[in-house]
């Protein structure tokens, strides 16, 4: 199995500021596959990016995906009220699929 | 409209069973490969298991081989999962959840509890 280990825990930030997740694998996942998904409370989880880099429909180009192998980042360039949620990251190149444990984005 | 509702959560006692149920509509069920993701109270996201297009395979966590069973009725346009020999640690919300890019549409989930 595939370990998903996110950092930080929880980031503190304003609103215009630059977010950076970080997403590290206990293995290369394979072609990249790796995606990222939103959550806010009470509400079932957005996906934002997959492919590593692939951003869904409809989402804004404020958010960006990078990295390869064992080290992925999710990147919002500047921070929006409704920004402020849960961020998880799900590999998908393996026979047992994996989440990370997640990273909150919180108000400073 | 494209949506996913589940159903069929509740509470049951250790090594009982209990079998969910996702009703799709506003797309084709049979085009989907389709997975439940389970997510404990307060705590993050759980892959439980997936189906291919057909229903021909099918992979689970770890966790869950041999207890849980996924399935699908694309004429019905439905997904299930059928759990037995339930523990404590099977407490969550289960959510059923399309995958195309990405999990790209997901259902409000069905709690299921697990306790004595």
């Amino acid at each position: 199995e595939i370990v998903l280990t996110q950092s930080p825990g929880t980031l503190s930030l304003s609103p215009g500021e630059r977010a950076t997740l970080s997403c590290r694998a206990s293995q290369s996942v394979s072609s990249r596959y790796l995606a990222w998904y939103q959550q806010k409370p009470g509400q079932a989880p957005r996906v934002l990016i997959y492919g590593a880099s692939s951003r869904a429909p409809g989402i804004p180009d404020r958010f960006s995906g990078s990295g390869s192998e064992t080290d992925f980042t999710l990147t919002v360039s500047r921070l929006e009220p409704e920004d402020f949620a849960v961020y998880y990251c799900q590999q998908y190149g393996s026979s047992s699929w994996t989440f990370g444990q997640g990273t909150k984005v919180e108000l400073k | 409209e494209v949506q996913l509702v589940e159903s069929g959560g509740g509470l049951v006692q250790p090594g009982g069973s209990l079998s969910l149920s996702c009703a799709a509509s506003g797309f084709t069920l049979s085009s989907y490969y389709m997975s439940w993701v389970r997510q404990s109270p307060g705590k993050g996201l759980e892959w439980v298991a997936n189906i291919n297009k057909d229903g021909s395979e099918k992979k689970y966590v770890d966790s869950v081989k041999g207890r849980f069973t996924v399935s699908r009725d694309n004429a019905k346009n439905s997904l299930f999962l059928q759990m037995s020999s339930l523990r404590v640690e099977d407490t969550a919300l289960y959510y059923c959840a399309r995958w195309s890019y990405g999990f790209d549409i997901w259902g409000q989930g069905t709690m299921v509890t697990v306790s004595s």
